[in-house]
């Protein structure tokens, strides 16, 4: 069965420093998603994605974090300057179409980041 | 935004148990989606569902849009089955983002 997957699946960073988190969605799906989980916490919208541009973002979404599809098969999340409180579980999900058209969101295992 | 509320926040039960977990949102919806995360974190989906009924094995799941509730059953309870379990809409009326519940912590003891 198709899946998606997420690299790496724990990242240790220190603060200020960028990183990248990736995805790779199922291979028919058009739209693309970033969610995060603070720990104890409800998991998050961060972002949607679809032909190659932002779709729909949250408030937690500010200048720091950006999104981009380098290749057909990878979906990458970057945070530019890490702090302390994005020390979190970021989800990747992708589907058919948007959630709006009635289509399931599947999600990945998820990237354990801690910000130290 | 939408809210999304579901109940009970912790329940604990013993092995072969049956249980009912509620999620109530508060505008319409075009997309529930209900989501175990097992100890490791990962979220594994269970059901999507915006309304009607659905059955895999011993879960089961009801959605009545119209009343704005969703209910997941589980039946014969494992100690697999401890974590928690998230209801996740999508609201009618703003684009693509799953809103999701607070959760509810399961713990089967054997």
């Amino acid at each position: 069965e198709p899946e998606v997957t997420q690299t790496p699946s724990h990242q240790v960073t220190q603060m200020g420093q960028e990183v990248i988190l990736r995805c790779v969605p199922i291979s028919n799906h058009l739209y693309f998603y970033w969610y995060r989980q603070i720990l104890g916490q409800k998991v998050e919208f961060l972002v949607s994605f679809y032909n190659n541009e932002i779709s729909e973002k949250s408030e937690i979404f500010d200048d720091q974090f950006s999104v981009e599809r380098p290749d057909g098969s990878n979906f990458t999340l970057k945070i530019r300057s890490t702090k302390l409180e994005d020390s979190a579980m970021y989800f990747c999900a992708s589907s058919e179409a948007p959630g709006g058209s009635s289509y399931e969101q599947y999600f990945g295992p998820g990237t354990r980041l801690t910000v130290t | 935004g939408i809210q999304v509320e579901q109940s009970p926040p912790d329940l604990i039960l013993q092995e072969g148990a049956n249980s009912t977990l509620r999620c109530n949102f508060s505008d319409s919806v075009n997309n529930l989606q209900w989501f175990h995360q097992n100890p490791w974190g990962q979220l594994i989906n269970l059901f999507y569902i915006p309304s009607g009924t659905k059955q895999n094995g011993r879960l089961s799941a009801t959605t009545v849009a119209t009343e704005r509730y969703s209910l997941l059953y589980i039946s014969s309870s494992q100690t697999t089955d401890s974590g928690v379990y998230f209801c996740a809409v999508v609201e009618e009326t703003s684009g693509s983002r799953l809103t999701f519940g607070e959760g509810t912590q399961l713990t089967v003891n054997p």
